[in-house]
């Protein structure tokens, strides 16, 4: 089983709102991480988990704060977005961090920002 | 910093006609993946390539991975309107490069096919 799962499919939320996205896999993968992506562009990289542990930050804005609670679970707390914020929030997982690890991406969360 | 150069961007085909999509870098990936994706949908693997040379196949898809480990090319066979969507390519950087643990992505190709 290949799955990684995302909650909830879609979010609208105000400038002044606070939500959290929330990501699952059960593949036993170690490395986790947090993809936004504009329509008809590719992902960019947001955040790295690696043994639960923060590896990689893309230099993305505080308002957007990631949590690993444990190795099978990966949060992305949203605080004060912006409308260019909206996006597809993709999360994805792989084996490890290491060169050859396939990274699995789940559904997404559709995210609109008003 | 590592790139991947996409091409095409767009192709708009009749079913029943062939295609390739073309991934091209200066840099060495470690392995490459192939991506194809529906609006609003993840990016579903299609492929992972991992060997220098290597040829896989799927159905009526054809993916290789240049002997250099810098290109690789997707080729659809008598495409169908199912295999309409976003394809992308993503290279794994080398272990202890500057890309380590990162996924460089192409452009992306969108394909539309018309019955």
């Amino acid at each position: 089983d290949t799955e990684v799962t995302q909650t909830p499919k879609h979010l609208v939320m105000g400038m002044t709102n606070k939500k959290s996205l929330k990501c699952e896999q059960h593949m036993g993968h170690r490395a986790m991480y947090w993809y936004k992506q504009k329509a008809k562009k590719p992902p960019e990289l947001m955040f790295v988990y690696s043994y639960e542990k923060l590896s990689i930050n893309e230099s993305v804005p505080s308002r957007f704060s990631p949590e690993c609670p444990n190795s099978s679970l990966l949060n992305l707390h949203l605080h004060a977005l912006q409308p260019e914020d909206s996006a597809l929030y993709l999360c994805a997982s792989s084996q490890g961090m290491r060169g050859r690890g396939t990274q699995y991406f789940g559904p997404g969360t559709r995210l609109l920002v008003l | 910093t590592q790139l991947l150069e996409q091409s095409p961007q767009f192709l708009s085909i009749q079913e029943g006609e062939n295609l390739t999509v073309y991934c091209n870098s200066s840099s060495v990936f470690s392995s490459l993946q192939w991506y194809r994706q529906e609006p609003g949908e993840g990016p579903v693997l299609l492929v992972t390539v991992v060997t220098g040379g290597e040829v896989k196949k799927l159905k009526r898809l054809t993916f290789q991975f240049g002997d250099a480990r810098k290109d690789s090319s997707l080729h659809i066979t008598a495409a169908q309107p199912g295999d309409t969507g976003l394809y992308l390519c993503a290279g794994t950087g080398i272990y202890r490069g500057t890309s380590y643990g990162k996924l460089t992505f192409g452009q992306g190709t969108i394909l539309t096919v018309h019955p």
